[in-house]
This record gives C-alpha cells, sequence and structure tokens, in this order.
C-alpha cells in the first residue's frame, strides 16, 4: 500500500540556519503530496502542498518540490526562526477526486534554539 | 463557520465505559475524515463520509467503534467498551468536494484518556 517515510527526529537548531527534512513517498498512482505543520497542543495545519511533478509548494519561507523521479518531497527552510519549532508532517492523498484520506509520516519534531 | 470544531477538548474514560466524540465540520465541507493520532504521533486513518453517508471505513475496528454524520447535527465518534490502548488524540478533518489538492482542514483534536 501506499506509505510515507520521513526522517527520524529530533532535529535540532539554531536559529537562522538551514532546515531540510527528507520526505519519500510510496504510491501507485499519482499523489497529491502535503507537509503540515502541529505546534504544541494544537491540530494540524497545512503549510504547503503540490498536486503535480516539479511543483513547488512554498509558505511562510518554507518549500518543497514534487520529485516524481525521486519519489520524494523534501522540505526546506533557508533560516528558520524559534517561532518554527513543532512537529513537520508529510503527508500524501492518492485517490483521484476528493474523497481520498491522507497517509501521514511519522512526524519530525524540530526545535529551534535561539 | 470557518473552522472545524471538535468537542470536547479532552475526555477521560474509565476503561470499559463508552466515549463519544463530536465533529462540527466547515460549512460547505461535504466530506469529514476521522484519524486518531497515538502516542509517538503516528496517525491513523479511521473513516471518512460524504455528507451524511460512509465513504470509506478501512480504518476503523468495527467491534467496538461507529461513527455518523447526520443532517443538520455534529459528526460523532462513538467508542463502546473503551480500551487503555483508545487512549489518544482523535482528530476531524473536512474538505470541500471541489478543488484538485484535496488538502483538508482539521480541528483542535479531542484528547481521549482511557484509565
Amino acid at each position: 500500500g501506499d506509505s510515507v517515510t520521513q526522517m527520524e527526529g529530533p532535529v535540532t537548531l539554531s536559529e537562522e540556519a538551514f532546515l531540510t527534512i527528507n520526505c519519500t513517498y510510496t504510491a501507485t498512482g499519482y499523489p497529491s503530496l502535503f507537509w503540515y505543520v502541529q505546534y504544541p497542543g494544537e491540530g494540524l495545519q497545512l503549510l504547503l502542498k503540490a498536486t503535480k511533478a516539479d511543483d513547488k509548494g512554498s509558505n511562510k519561507g518554507f518549500e518543497a518540490t514534487y520529485r516524481k523521479e525521486t519519489t520524494s518531497f523534501h522540505l526546506e527552510k533557508g533560516s528558520v526562526q524559534v517561532s518554527d519549532s513543532a512537529v513537520y508532517f508529510c503527508a500524501l492523498s492518492e485517490l483521484g477526486g476528493s474523497q481520498g484520506n491522507l497517509i501521514f509520516g511519522k512526524g519530525t519534531k524540530l526545535s529551534v534554539k535561539p | 463557520g470557518e473552522e472545524v470544531a471538535q468537542t470536547p477538548k479532552h475526555l477521560v474514560r474509565g476503561e470499559g465505559q463508552k466515549a463519544k466524540l463530536y465533529c462540527a465540520p466547515i460549512k460547505g465541507h461535504s466530506y469529514v475524515f476521522w484519524y486518531q493520532q497515538v502516542l509517538k504521533n503516528e496517525f491513523k486513518f479511521l473513516i471518512s463520509f460524504q455528507n451524511e453517508n460512509v465513504f470509506d471505513e478501512t480504518g476503523m475496528p468495527k467491534e467496538r467503534f461507529s461513527a455518523k454524520c447526520l443532517p443538520n447535527s455534529p459528526c460523532s465518534l462513538e467508542i463502546q467498551a473503551t480500551k487503555l490502548e483508545d487512549s489518544a488524540v482523535y482528530f476531524c478533518a473536512s474538505r470541500t468536494s471541489g478543488g484538485s489538492s484535496y488538502e483538508q482542514y482539521f480541528g483542535p483534536g479531542t484528547r481521549l484518556t482511557v484509565t
């Protein structure tokens, strides 16, 4: 079945450091790909998305490119802030149409120190 | 409303008791999804609805879990005879029927603790 694998955390960085969180996926079709963020004690917020190969999703300085050839959707940010400390989830939705449930990676906890 | 609402925020039940969780999707969203997040952050899909109809229930432990989405009422997820392993945060998400990116909007979750 479909699956998402993302790098194990936790990841600890200093403020203004460069961030990469790796994500690869296995899917039988052409999924949409997402990054969600979960701040402590809160629900999931959509951070960015991409719906087809070579699409780049971006938001709040974060970006990720849908790479079909490497089945990857790595999350990057050039300069992290303390406020970026959260758990980040890579996810895919496989089914065509609007009914597809999300399949999540296990999450990567990011801690940014001042 | 503009956000997915979930109640209660916290729920504590003794093992064997019933638990009932509620979700109000964003107005105009016709799809509702339930997910279970266990201690190590892992998300498990439980069930989805298209309006009041079950669309996909492949993730539901059918012996004790049930769910409904009735017209003009919040959706509900009910666990009969809770077990310790049911302790988790339960998230509801909704989305529209249109669009191409299948993005879902999540509620704040209900934390269920079974003692």
